[in-house]
């Protein structure tokens, strides 16, 4: 069975400090997906990350990809209050549109 | 920018009865997707269409699901005879391209909540 695990699950941290979100996957896919979702929101497509090494950066995020690993990690910097949301990855499921979401990383960033 | 817009945004219904999920998406995409997060829980894939029919679905579309494309715009999805375990978030989704071609995201509604009764 495919699994996608992300940690943690919940995330409690200040304005100004660093953390990284982990995100292991059972699959042979070389591509991950990092959504973010506002509470009652939609998903909002952050990075598409295609191949091995892959390392993007938007702002205070950072994402990147270890295929051999199957590991995703998504790092933030100097959190903001605006940062505060839920966090998902996701691999592709083989097939067509099938995405395997991990169960998401609740961040919250406080004063 | 473009979107994927749905309606109804809550959909409240009683068990046993039939519901239909309107999504409308990009208009130049051509794949189109339903997945459904139930409360707190992670999203979970439903079903994927393209040209006019199922590329791919989950073991959670069963029978009691059906995904229609009425006309050039509209893409449904119908409860035929709800269960209270269906009560979620439904997403609609499009994309481009197919997952895992290109830098082809889906991008996502912002849901109907159905809550069964």
């Amino acid at each position: 069975e495919l699994k996608v695990e992300q940690n943690p699950l919940f995330l409690s941290m200040q304005e100004g400090k660093n953390y990284t979100i982990y995100c292991n996957y059972s699959t042979t896919s070389d591509r991950l997906y990092w959504y973010r979702q506002d509470p009652g929101k939609s998903l909002e497509s952050l990075f598409v990350l295609l191949s091995n090494g892959a390392v993007k950066q938007e702002g205070r995020l950072m994402a990147s990809l270890d295929t051999k690993a199957r590991l995703s990690t998504l790092h933030i910097t100097a959190a903001v209050h605006d940062l505060s949301a839920t966090y998902f990855c996701a691999v592709d499921g083989g097939s067509q549109g099938n995405l395997i979401f991990g169960k998401g990383t609740k961040l919250s960033v406080k004063p | 920018e473009p979107e994927v817009t749905q309606t109804p945004s809550h959909q409240v219904t009683q068990m046993g009865q039939e519901v239909i999920l309107h999504c409308v998406p990009i208009s130049n995409h051509l794949y189109f997707y339903w997945y459904r997060q139930i409360l707190g829980q992670k999203v979970e894939f439903l079903v994927s269409f393209y040209n006019n029919e199922i590329s791919e679905k989950s073991e959670i579309f069963d029978d009691q699901f059906s995904v229609e494309r009425p006309d050039g715009s509209n893409f449904t999805l119908k409860i035929r005879s709800t269960k209270l375990e269906d009560s979620a978030m439904y997403f609609c989704a499009s994309s481009y391209n197919p997952t895992g071609v290109y830098n082809s995201p889906l991008h996502f509604g912002n849901g109907t909540r159905l809550t069964v009764t």
